[in-house]
């Protein structure tokens, strides 16, 4: 079974770093991009960007360059979504999810990671 | 960036009736088109993909069409598991892009 497990839910405070991660089981993880999403209660699904574990490449939306950082270590099948300094602004339930071997569509998806960053 | 606009809003449908919500896009995506279920609390899940295949295990009564601009999900008798919100996404230049989602609730 093709599995994403991500890791669980933060509480942050503006100006903290911050990485959180997504495993691949179930399939061979260098061949197929690992896109992020965000959700909020006010801007539905947002597309972040994708990673390739199999050379690193990279595609970020513009509205989240130099926001995030996306990177993979497939070593260890994961994924990861990374912050220098969190806003509040960043607070939302954030996805991975596997993209499809002909197309791009994102199947399956990761259970979601709630990052939550208050004073 | 391409923009996907998705109607109704909301859309108010009784068990058994037929279901069809609207996704358009600012400029052509072909057939790179894919629609999602999501349930409250629950990650979203992949019905459509290139605008009319259906992913695997998903019932026949959920249909995709449309290429270009215009797509449409149908849902040819709504059960009650299928009450839900609904997204498009293109994946036919970057960066991706959802809708806004369609909410599909109990007349």
């Amino acid at each position: 079974e093709v599995q994403l497990v991500q890791s669980g839910a933060e509480l942050k405070k503006p100006g903290e770093s911050l990485k959180i991660s997504c495993k691949g089981s179930g399939y061979r993880f260098p061949n197929f991009w690992i896109g992020w999403v965000r959700q909020t209660p006010g801007k539905g699904l947002e597309w972040l960007g994708v990673i390739y574990p199999g050379d690193s490449d990279t595609r970020y939306s513009p509205s989240f360059q130099g926001q995030v950082t996306i990177s993979v270590d497939k070593s260890v099948s994961t994924a990861y979504l990374q912050w220098s300094s969190l806003k509040a602004s960043d607070t939302g339930m954030y996805y991975c999810a596997r993209a499809g071997a002909t197309d791009d569509s994102f199947d399956p998806w990761g259970q979601g990671t709630l990052v939550t960053v208050s004073s | 960036e391409i923009m996907m606009t998705q109607s109704p809003g909301t859309l108010s449908v009784s068990p058994g009736e037929r279901a069809t919500l609207s996704c358009r896009a600012s400029q052509s995506v072909t057939s790179n088109l894919a629609w999602y279920q999501q349930k409250p609390g629950q990650a979203p899940r992949l019905l459509i993909y290139d605008a009319s295949a259906r992913a695997t295990g998903i019932p026949a009564r959920f249909s995709g069409s449309g290429s270009g601009t215009e797509f449409t999900l149908t849902i040819s008798s709504l059960q009650s598991e299928d009450f839900a919100v609904y997204y498009c996404q293109q994946y036919n230049d970057w960066p991706r892009t959802f809708g806004q989602g369609t909410k599909v609730e109990i007349k």
